[in-house]
């Protein structure tokens, strides 16, 4: 059974950096297909894809977001990272880990979440 | 820029109903379209994906339809369970991948 796991401070300061550890179990973040990948939600709010690593460590990010986000992973623990800079309160949300299951080209969407952590930007 | 609307944002029903929501597309994505659904508190949840396919025990009360430019998530025979919030996405990244706004489905 696949599983992820958010980890990280749940309170930032504004124009700091936003660091988040996504640890995966049952399966590994080199495998062939998958794409991790990192969204968040705004309180009330709706889904908002901020980018993914790839099975090969190839990244993409929402270009709204491309200026400020970096997702990196380090496959010996098997977890994959983000962090995003120059926080303000817009940022705070609750950040999901998923993996997106791709398939020649095709995406099947995120078929395994982690469960959420809130992160909250202030002062 | 792809854009996906959700019609309607909240939709009011009863145990029992059938209800239909609706994702349209800004422009055409064939059929790469995929339902969650998601309950308070808790990570979304793949329901369908491309589309029209079920994901494994997904009750097959739910179903999709649509392609290019439209695409439907149908529930018949709502059961308590299914009072959550629903999204469409668009998952190949073309600059981005993209998601609907959601509908709330609440018991009436």
């Amino acid at each position: 059974q696949v599983q992820l796991q958010e980890s990280g401070p749940g309170l930032v300061k504004p124009s700091q950096s936003l660091s988040l550890m996504c640890s995966v179990s049952g399966a590994s973040i080199s495998s062939a297909n998958f794409y991790w990948s990192w969204v968040r939600q705004h309180p009330g709010g709706g889904l908002e894809w901020i980018g993914y690593i790839s099975f090969r460590g190839t990244t993409y990010y929402n270009p709204s977001l491309k200026s400020r986000v970096s997702i990196s992973r380090n496959e010996s623990k098997n977890q994959f990272s983000l962090t995003l800079n120059a926080v303000a309160a817009a940022d705070s949300a609750v950040y999901y880990c998923a993996r997106l299951q791709v398939v020649d080209s095709t995406s099947y969407g995120m078929d395994v979440w982690g469960q959420g952590t809130t992160v909250t930007v202030s002062s | 820029d792809l854009q996906l609307t959700q019609s309607p944002s909240f939709l009011s029903a009863s145990v029992g109903d059938r209800v239909t929501i609706t994702c349209r597309a800004s422009q055409g994505i064939g059929s790469h379209v995929t339902w969650y659904q998601q309950k308070p508190g808790t990570a979304p949840k793949r329901l369908i994906y491309l589309a029209s396919t079920l994901q494994n025990g997904v009750p097959s009360r739910f179903s999709g339809s649509g392609s290019g430019t439209e695409f439907t998530l149908t529930i018949n025979n709502l059961q308590p369970e299914d009072f959550a919030t629903y999204y469409c996405q668009q998952p190949n990244n073309h600059p981005r991948i993209a998601f609907g706004g959601g509908t709330k489905v609440e018991i009436k």
